[in-house]
């Protein structure tokens, strides 16, 4: 079955950078788009951008353009999303997901904590 | 930027149907999905292309579209219904975007 599993939780100094891995498995690597979704504490979801395992390109959401780099490892079916110029309002759980139309398989989030 | 709006939160009885809406100026020309998130816990996809059902979930969860407003529909609504609901669509960009939520009570 489809699943996609993703790094432990993080805590990091304002300014930093985290590099959160979504290591998918069950299903041929490239045959789904993997998305990035975050949500902070008590608000709503987050679409961050979508990176195709396929070619390798991205798309980013604007308000993250110039922050947010996703990349891949074909040889482990792992992407990466790195977030960079980290801030308090970056504190969320940062989510992976397969896209088979919808955001069908999620990973099972990965909390990042920005604090000093 | 692109927004989707839904109602901060719904009340329903047991056994009632719930009706959680959301509006876009993408709508009708993109489609529609829909997500069921409970505390704690990842998000699952209830309803994709606006009124199609992914496998396993049940039959109560419906979707209406297209139309400037879609809607998700809870059919006989149980006490495992209560959570948050987001629905999802995207721009002629390409970017995706989330609707605010709404909280689903069930009374």
């Amino acid at each position: 079955q489809v699943q996609v599993v993703q790094s432990g939780a993080e805590v990091k100094k304002p300014g930093a950078s985290v590099k959160v891995s979504c290591k998918a498995s069950g299903y041929t690597f490239t045959s789904y788009y993997l998305h990035w979704v975050r949500q902070a504490p008590g608000q709503g979801l987050e679409w961050m951008g979508l990176f195709n395992p396929g070619t390798g390109t991205t798309h980013y959401a604007q308000k993250f353009q110039g922050r947010v780099t996703m990349t891949r490892d074909t040889s482990t079916s792992t992407v990466y999303m790195e977030l960079s110029s980290l801030k308090s309002e970056d504190t969320a759980v940062y989510y992976c997901a397969g896209a088979d139309g919808g955001l069908d398989y999620w990973g099972q989030g990965t909390l990042v904590t920005v604090s000093s | 930027s692109y927004e989707l709006t839904q109602p901060p939160s719904v009340s329903v009885s047991p056994g009632q149907t719930a009706t959680i809406t959301c509006s876009g100026d993408a709508f009708p020309n993109q489609y529609a999905y829909w997500y069921q998130q409970k505390p704690g816990q990842a998000p699952v996809l209830l309803i994709y292309k606006d009124s199609e059902r992914p496998s396993g979930i049940p039959e109560r969860f419906s979707g209406s579209g297209p139309g400037t407003t879609v809607t998700l529909t809870i059919s006989g609504v149980q006490a495992e219904d209560e959570a948050d609901y987001y629905c999802q669509s995207a721009d002629n960009s390409g970017s995706w975007v989330f609707g605010g939520g709404t909280k689903l009570t069930v009374l």
